[in-house]
């Protein structure tokens, strides 16, 4: 298993610029999330999904798109980068089913640092 | 989600028992308590949960008081490894939010 995969590590971005955060995980989890932390801050939900066609804002979701459009994948879009968009972004998954099945067990990915000049 | 209370930093000498509190005085029946951490820059850990029973697992111990409006995370003997910020959550069936956390720093 190789949990969370999230491409790429590392990106720096020109500011206007768009481009799309990969994740993908391997564990058949239902509920996939995006989070951003910036230096010296907790993380911050962008969005979150259910499942397969299924998504919802977070606390920050504005300049993001998200979709997922199978179980594994569930890319995040920036349009148009600003600098305030320079973070790490976190991708996350857990199984469904409320809390006894784990539902708030969430397995990271190793994250992205994007900075946006 | 209930607000938590952490204490923003802790030391703790390695080998010895870290206690790291948390309040959430205003915890729902059916919220959960949950530890995250962070070690570096990495991706936050899953440590443990709990509802109102105490808990334990082979990284740490979950103490949830009677009245549920207050827990410690036990770390039972903390390595250098241990230094980490960690976070303290309570929820229901919503995605977690996370706080600021505490940084505790395990010292030689």
């Amino acid at each position: 298993n190789a949990g969370v995969t999230q491409t790429p590590k590392f990106r720096i971005l020109k500011i206007g610029q768009s481009m799309t955060l990969q994740c993908t995980q391997d564990m058949n989890h239902n509920y996939m999330y995006w989070y951003r932390q910036d230096p010296g801050m907790g993380l911050k939900l962008i969005y979150y999904s259910v499942g397969a066609g299924i998504t919802d804002k977070g606390e920050v979701p504005n300049g993001y798109n998200v979709s997922r459009s199978t179980t594994e994948d569930f890319p995040l879009r920036l349009e148009l980068a600003a600098p305030s968009q320079t973070s790490v972004y976190f991708c996350a998954s857990s199984y469904s089913g409320g809390p006894l099945a784990g539902a708030n067990v969430l397995t990271f990915g190793a994250g992205s640092r994007l900075t946006v000049l | 989600d209930a607000k938590t209370t952490q204490p923003p930093s802790m030391d703790c000498a390695e080998g010895r028992a870290a206690n790291l509190p948390c309040n959430h005085s205003t915890i729902s029946g059916n919220e959960y308590v949950y530890w995250y951490r962070q070690i570096h820059s990495q991706g936050p850990q899953y440590i443990i949960h709990g509802l109102k029973n105490n808990e334990t697992n082979e990284m740490a111990s979950l103490i949830i008081t009677e009245d549920r409006k207050s827990s410690t995370l036990i770390l039972p003997h903390a390595t250098l490894r241990d230094t980490a910020v960690y976070y303290c959550i309570a929820t229901g069936n919503t995605p977690l939010v996370f706080g600021k956390g505490t940084r505790l720093s395990v010292i030689a």
